[in-house]
């Protein structure tokens, strides 16, 4: 089965930094998602995009649906303790694909 | 409202036992799905139901049958476990699809199985 292509696998970053992370993929998507799991829970939806080109913003959190509509990014702004866990990138047309998901760890 | 829900959290059985997974959402969905996640991978979908009656196979659909007892409960079962199924299982739940903003799919909490 496909699965999308999530990069970085991990990043270790500081308080305060900003992170960047996107999903690729072969095939074309309708509607792209970004989830976040913590430890011992299902993953949460943080941002839902609909159309190709669309940026939307949820707080720190940004992320745009790429225009060729086989790519997507997040980026979170000044990063804090709990931004700590998995993101994953979605793709849906009838189901959703998930990507391979980026750990993300804040170092003291 | 509790979302979507999923009993057990933790489950350890022995090669060749069967179990149920439960799940139930209160949402109203129509929709429904099992996935698996294992470590360093992404959701694998196993089954989906898109409303109710209706039931579908989707990446790994091999070991796991599925019934989807009404539109609240859609249940996931091991008929003889294998170690291979060692893994977390998310039940998920969303709205009609073409209902735009409402389109997402929601996840419960997890069961953790391990097969011995």
């Amino acid at each position: 089965g496909q699965q999308l292509n999530q990069s970085p696998q991990s990043m270790f970053i500081q308080e305060g930094e900003d992170v960047s992370m996107n999903c690729t993929s072969s095939s074309i998507f309708n509607t792209w998602l970004w989830y976040k799991q913590d430890p011992g829970e299902g993953p949460v939806l943080l941002i839902a995009l609909y159309k190709a080109g669309e940026l939307t913003s949820n707080g720190r959190l940004t992320a745009q649906f790429g225009i060729t509509r086989k790519d997507s990014f997040l980026n979170i702004s000044a990063s804090i303790p709990s931004d700590v866990g998995i993101y994953f990138c979605a793709g849906r047309n009838e189901k959703l694909t998930f990507g391979t998901g980026t750990r993300l760890t804040i170092i003291p | 409202n509790a979302g979507v829900t999923q009993t057990p959290k933790f489950q350890v059985l022995k090669t060749g036992q069967s179990m149920t997974l439960q799940c139930a959402q209160d949402m109203n969905h129509n929709s429904m799905y099992w996935y698996r996640q294992d470590p360093g991978m992404g959701l694998r979908l196993i089954y989906y139901s898109a409303s109710e009656g209706t039931t579908d196979k989707g990446e790994v659909p091999n070991g796991y049958n599925v019934s989807r007892l009404n539109k609240r409960e859609f249940s996931l079962r091991l008929e003889s476990a294998a170690p291979s199924q060692t893994s977390v299982y998310f039940c998920a739940s969303r709205y009609t699809p073409g209902q735009g903003e409402r389109n997402t799919q929601y996840f419960g909490p997890g069961t953790r199985l391990t097969v011995l």
